[in-house]
């Protein structure tokens, strides 16, 4: 079955260290990958994409994600972290054929502390 | 820019109430979404369509009904609310497989 796992609930990192949120999925064959920010009381944005190509993706707001097809897997990296990238972060991935149902993983609540 | 407009942001409603939910959106997509949002289960997919009068049902779709009359318009249906039903609610749209899905700011729903 497809599905998305992100392991983490929650994780607190203070501002200015490094951050890494893990997703790994389950999939028939290689998805598109996206990554989605959620701050508080507001929709989804996107972070950044994975179509194919070089599998370190750049995305907006210096986040960066590395699939990696032998662990199944889509981590999500910052270098340093800001106040104000307190906010949830969803993994979620889509088909390639057959239809565009995108499955997300249940978030990552990210708190930073001062 | 790119807008998914979500009309009512903070509802309440009693329990056996018929709520509506409505969606629009200015980007020409054909592809529209109602996802319902809680806590630790992430997004869930209750209905799509992917054009007018066209609708499929989603990964949860009991107790709620949609209807896309217009190619903008997207709106979510509870024919009669029940408190397992208190959620947020949010609409996306998206053009085509692998493109960028835009999300409605959410409609938190309580139902008492």
């Amino acid at each position: 079955a497809q599905s998305v796992t992100q392991p983490d609930i929650h994780i607190t990192v203070s501002e200015g260290a490094s951050l890494e949120l893990r997703c790994n999925y389950s999939y028939g064959a290689t998805p598109y990958l996206f990554w989605y920010v959620q701050s508080p009381g507001q929709g989804l944005q996107l972070l950044l994409k994975y179509f194919s190509g070089d599998t370190l993706v750049q995305g907006i707001k210096g986040f960066e994600a590395e699939f990696k097809r032998s662990q199944s897997s889509f981590n999500l990296r910052k270098p340093s972290v800001h106040w104000s990238d307190a906010a949830e972060y969803f993994c979620a991935v889509g088909a390639r054929t057959g239809g565009f149902k995108t499955i997300f993983g249940a978030g990552t609540r990210l708190f930073v502390k001062a | 820019d790119v807008k998914v407009t979500q009309s009512s942001r903070y509802l309440v409603k009693r329990t056996g109430e018929k709520v509506f939910l409505e969606c629009v959106q200015d980007m020409d997509h054909e592809n529209m979404f109602w996802y319902r949002q809680d806590p630790g289960l992430g997004l869930r997919l209750i209905y799509f369509s992917y054009d007018v009068k066209m609708k499929e049902k989603g990964d949860i779709p009991e107790g709620y009904s949609v209807s896309r009359e217009k190619k903008e318009r997207f709106s979510l249906i509870l024919e009669s609310a029940s408190t397992n039903q208190t959620s947020m609610y949010l609409c996306a749209t998206v053009r085509g497989t692998g493109n960028t899905i835009y999300f409605g700011e959410g409609s938190w729903l309580t139902v008492v």
